[in-house]
């Protein structure tokens, strides 16, 4: 069975830029987060979705936005990139919605990096 | 999502078995408690979690003290491949979903 994946596994941005992430969840599962780990920091929270609605997100600015299509793949949208925003972002799917618990699975992410 | 602590570091023979302690003294009871590892760069690899019994899998055993204040990850046979970052999660259902990681365990195996 095929992990999470994830596209771009590399990325150059300038800053002001915008950058489009995309990932595919492990077939069955409904559940989709995003996470940020910038260079030696722990992994931050972004979003969650689930059934194609925004169920949560982190203590991110707007311009950090995303969105859940019908066969659960997702994408991450970043506005005006800044500096700070150069990262591993991480996309994880879990089988369960809001009210199970559930286990996280996660792929290998992007690497964005803004000059 | 309850607050855990675990050590920085930890060095291991290989060979040996990897014992990775934490706390999680306010812990509800409605809280799972789970264990990923991270390998440079790579993304979370989940391992194992539990609610009060003691579980195992093929890669870990998870020991949690009757009280639940704290659990303990145990790798029977570690391997040079086994250096990573383990995070000891602990977790509750409805509150957003998200896992909260905190700085982890740097376990480094040593030939």
């Amino acid at each position: 069975e095929a992990g999470v994946t994830q596209s771009p596994t590399h990325l150059i941005k300038t800053r002001g830029q915008q950058v489009t992430l995309r990932c595919s969840p492990i077939s069955g599962h409904t559940s989709v987060y995003w996470y940020q780990q910038a260079l030696g920091l722990g992994l931050q929270f972004l979003l969650w979705y689930d059934e194609g609605e925004e169920r949560n997100r982190g203590n991110f600015p707007p311009r950090f936005s995303g969105r859940q299509f019908p066969n659960y793949s997702s994408e991450l949208n970043v506005n005006a990139l800044e500096l700070e925003d150069s990262a591993l972002y991480l996309c994880a799917s879990s089988l369960a919605g809001q009210h199970s618990p559930d286990t996280q699975y996660f792929g290998p992410g992007t690497r964005l990096t803004v000059l | 999502d309850a607050k855990t602590t675990q050590p920085t570091s930890m060095d291991c023979a290989e060979g040996r078995a990897a014992n990775l302690p934490c706390n999680h003294s306010t812990i509800s009871g409605n809280e799972y408690v789970y264990w990923y590892r991270q390998i440079h760069s790579q993304g979370p690899q989940y391992i194992i979690h539990g609610l009060k019994n003691n579980e195992t899998n093929e890669m870990a055993s998870l020991i949690i003290t009757e009280d639940r204040k704290s659990s303990t990850l145990i790798l029977p046979h570690a391997t040079l491949r086994d250096t990573a970052v383990y995070y000891c999660i602990v977790r509750v259902t409805n509150t957003g979903n998200q896992f909260y990681f905190g700085t982890g365990t740097s376990l480094t195996v040593i030939p």
